[in-house]
């Protein structure tokens, strides 16, 4: 059974700072990996996919990164802002029927100014 | 585009009652899902349609009902509510047919249970 983790569980740093998100899973055999962000009472809205076939994708300050033999997925965000205070979710898109995801419990971030 | 909807946005229900939650898709997607997120927990799958008519079962399907009558809708009911089914529910939807495909969210339906 596939299982995915995301560690820390939640996270407070400064404005500016560069900051790591990190997420591991137990099975390599899976489509993709996607990173969400979460606001408070809000719904996901998906930032990056990467494909099994990937090592990363970035878009803007972020840039995630994808290893499936070690089951390893970190999302870096650079230069963070307030505006980044989210809970940021971790899901691994799973080949079977039903293209189905399976998410970590997610990354409570918060950006101090 | 609306893109996914949900409703109710909250509600509060006495154990024993039933009710049913309405999903919606203006994006012509195939693929339709229902979650449940609880505190300290990643969302789990609670049941999924590949397409209209057709239903399976999720990671936590028991306690629930859907139902795929049309393909821009996709129900969820509860029968007969317990605390345990008190969390914050999500539908989604998506293409789903490559491995590109993103799921699409609504915002959610906080349920309560007394």
């Amino acid at each position: 059974k596939q299982e995915v983790t995301q560690i820390p569980a939640a996270l407070s740093v400064p404005e500016g700072e560069n900051l790591v998100l990190n997420c591991s899973f137990t099975d390599s055999a899976i489509y993709n990996l996607q990173w969400f962000r979460q606001d408070p009472g809000k719904g996901l809205t998906s930032l990056l996919l990467i494909q099994s076939s990937q090592r990363e994708q970035t878009s803007g300050r972020l840039n995630a990164s994808l290893d499936k033999s070690s089951g390893r997925s970190t999302l870096y965000i650079a230069a963070s802002q307030p505006g980044d205070s989210a809970t940021y979710l971790c899901a691994v898109h799973l080949m079977e029927y039903g293209n189905k995801l399976v998410f970590g419990a997610g990354t409570i971030l918060r950006v101090k100014s | 585009n609306a893109g996914v909807t949900q409703t109710p946005k909250f509600r509060v229900l006495k154990t024993g009652q039933s009710m049913t939650l309405l999903c919606a898709q203006d994006m012509n997607h195939e693929y339709m899902y229902w979650y449940r997120q609880d505190p300290g927990m990643g969302l789990r799958l609670i049941h999924y349609s590949v397409g209209e008519g057709t239903t399976a079962k999720g990671e936590v399907p028991d306690g629930y009902n859907v139902s795929r009558l049309k393909k821009q809708n996709f129900l969820l009911g509860l029968e007969s509510a317990a605390p345990s089914q008190t969390s914050v529910y999500f539908c989604a939807s998506s293409y789903g047919r490559s491995s590109t495909d993103t799921q699409y969210f609504g915002p959610g339906t906080r349920l309560t249970v007394l």
